[in-house]
Parts: C-alpha cells; sequence; structure tokens
C-alpha cells in the first residue's frame, strides 16, 4: 500500500536537545510538507519541499531545520533554538501542485521535558 | 493577509442528522478548496475538494458548496454517522501558489 509514514509516534525532548522527525513516503510525489498544529489552532507550515535537493521556509520555519536528500524522505529536526516546540507535527505529500490534495502521515506528538 | 476561516469552532448535531460545516475565505484569488477529516491522534485526510469553476460537487454523503460572491465555503454531511465526529479543516490553495493555508478547523460531536 502507498502511503506516509512518520515516527515516531510520540518524542520526548529534554531542554537544549536537538530531535529529528522521520518522514517518508511511497507514493512517488514530489512534493513534502512539514505542518506544526498546536491545541485549538489550524496547520501552520513550517517547511516545504518541491523536489529532492531544494526546500522553501514557510511560515514559521525558526528553529527548525529540514533536508531533502532523496525523494521519499523529508526529515524535520527541531533544534533547541526552536523555544516552544511542544506540539503535533504532521508531514504530508502531493504532486508537484499542491491542487491535487495532500497525503497526511499519522503525526508525531513532541513534548519537551 | 490571505486567511480561511471557520464560522463554528464546534457543532453538535443528533445521529441521522444532516451537518453543515462553514468556512470563510478572504482570497478572491484562490482557486482550489479542499476539505480534510481529522481524527483524534491522525493525520488528517481529503475529504472532497472543489475548483473555483464550480459551485457545488457531491461525494458520498458529503457536499460542498462555493459560493465565490461572499468568499464562503460549506461542507454537507447527509445522516450523520457517530463515525463523523471528528475535526474537520477547510483549506485553500492559493491559484499559481504551491501552498494550501489551513483553517482552524471544526470539531463535529455525533449524539447518538
Amino acid at each position: 500500500d502507498g502511503g506516509i509514514t512518520q515516527s515516531p509516534k510520540y518524542l520526548f525532548r529534554k531542554e537544549g536537545q536537538n530531535v529529528t522527525l522521520s518522514c517518508e513516503q511511497n507514493l512517488n510525489h514530489d512534493a513534502m510538507y512539514w505542518y506544526r498544529q498546536d491545541p485549538g489552532q489550524g496547520l501552520r507550515l513550517i517547511y516545504y519541499s518541491q523536489i529532492v535537493n531544494d526546500f522553501q521556509k514557510g511560515d514559521i520555519a525558526e528553529g527548525y531545520s529540514v533536508s531533502r536528500e532523496k525523494k521519499e524522505s523529508f526529515p524535520l529536526t527541531v533544534t533547541s533554538a526552536q523555544k516552544n516546540p511542544t506540539a503535533f507535527y504532521l508531514c504530508a505529500s502531493s504532486p508537484t501542485d499542491s491542487r491535487y490534495g495532500y497525503t497526511f502521515g499519522s503525526g508525531t506528538r513532541l513534548t519537551v521535558v | 493577509g490571505e486567511s480561511v476561516g471557520l464560522h463554528l469552532p464546534t457543532l453538535s448535531v443528533q445521529e441521522g442528522d444532516n451537518s453543515i460545516i462553514n468556512c470563510a475565505y478572504s482570497n478572491s484569488a484562490s482557486d482550489y478548496f479542499i476539505w480534510y477529516k481529522q481524527e483524534s491522534g491522525k493525520g488528517p485526510q481529503f475529504i472532497i475538494d472543489i475548483r473555483s469553476n464550480m459551485d457545488k460537487r457531491q461525494g458520498q454523503r458529503v457536499t460542498v458548496l462555493l459560493n465565490k460572491t461572499v468568499k464562503h465555503l460549506s461542507l454537507q454531511i447527509a445522516a450523520t454517522q457517530p463515525g463523523d465526529s471528528a475535526v474537520y479543516f477547510c483549506a485553500e490553495s492559493l491559484a499559481g501558489g504551491f501552498k494550501t493555508i489551513f483553517g482552524a478547523g471544526t470539531r463535529l460531536f455525533v449524539k447518538a
């Protein structure tokens, strides 16, 4: 079955640590996205990538970094510079043009301890 | 700036009744609109979409209506079932753009 897989489902981070969230898709989609979701709020775009080796900042990129070395993979690193990282993180992919809908992963819930 | 908003943060309906979830958008240049359903602890799932050259589109038990004059989008769910309980997001895709903007979501409760 084609799909998009995020891991881990739950992640705990200590103050000052960097953590990396995994996102893998086997849908042959060119575009991939990372969103952050806080309670009572919608989805806010962190980073997106249209093609391999290229990515763009979204609306809340500060404190995050990404890479796109392979078409299938778009990992997100939450750095120590992100002061309020506790949130639900969603990865999505789509064909080249976002006007065909997104396929989302099941999310990673990150908590700072 | 552009925004996609929802009129009601929560909606409670009786099982078997029809549900209507509303959404307002502000960018008249948006040409593609999508409804997503998100169940607790899961990622959003695509429900139905509509392009700006259409006023109505029907799926299985769901209908999306687009009123470009007042920049309003609605999702109608017929014969609402307990499994429909979730948060519903509307989203708009900007013409020629690559990003989709999501609204805050409406939580739908279905009472048995």
